[in-house]
């Protein structure tokens, strides 16, 4: 089974500024024959379901604002905030696809500083 | 626009069973899978396995396997997670969620299942 980590467990930012999230997969989910990253990243909210932010490690989902960014290849990824808002605090956890069993990363609190 | 709707909370003794459904409304139901994830309180998010509807194929968590049944019904476009031999481990919020190429694009709400004696 692939593991996921992230780092750090939580963070917080002041508005405006920029937030990273690390997520480290245990083994390659890049596929090789499509050159595809099998990993999301997803925000939630309490009391809410997750929402999809982004797919193939980089695609921001429609409707996502421009200032969340996914990037990293193979078994290292990163999302950033470029600009933290009030609306953005939450728990972000990342997910490979590559393999079953699907599994989430422990999640990562961001908060307003 | 696909929307899921799941039934309601349950209260279940240890040792016996439950079943959710994810009722789908919008989009094709057969033209994507049907993962479920579970939330136990304060803590992560967990897989446990999903189903092609077009296929009634569903794939398990091995932490599952032998106590999850996935299964869908084409004809009313719901898909079902039924646990059995629970205990109280399996107090979580269990989701599912319609996913294409393994991202999972839509969520239903969320069915609080509550095993206590």
């Amino acid at each position: 089974d692939i593991v996921m980590t992230q780092s750090p467990d939580s963070l917080a930012v002041s508005l405006g500024e920029r937030a990273t999230i690390n997520c480290k997969s245990s083994q390659s989910v890049l596929y090789s024959s499509n050159n595809k990253n099998y990993l999301a990243w997803y925000q939630q909210k309490p009391g809410q379901p997750p929402k999809l932010l982004i797919y193939w490690a980089s695609t921001r989902e429609s409707g996502v604002p421009d200032r969340f960014s996914g990037s990293g290849s193979g078994t290292d990824f990163t999302l950033t905030i470029s600009s933290l808002q009030a609306e953005d605090v939450a728990v972000y956890y990342c997910q490979q696809y590559y393999s079953t069993p699907e599994s989430f990363g422990p999640g990562t609190k961001v908060d307003i500083k | 626009q696909v929307q899921l709707v799941q039934s309601g909370a349950e209260v279940k003794k240890p040792g016996s069973s439950v079943k959710v459904s994810c009722k789908a409304s919008g989009g094709t139901f057969s033209s994507y899978t049907i993962s479920w994830v579970r939330q136990a309180p304060g803590q992560g998010l967990e897989w446990m396995g999903r189903i092609i509807p077009i296929l009634g194929i569903a794939n398990y968590a091995q932490k599952f396997q032998g106590r999850v049944t996935i299964t869908a019904d084409k004809s009313t476009s719901t898909a079902y997670m039924e646990l059995s031999s629970l205990r109280s481990e399996d107090t979580a919020v269990y989701y599912c969620a319609s996913c294409s190429s393994g991202s999972c694009y839509f969520w239903g709400q969320g069915t609080l299942v509550t095993v206590s004696s």
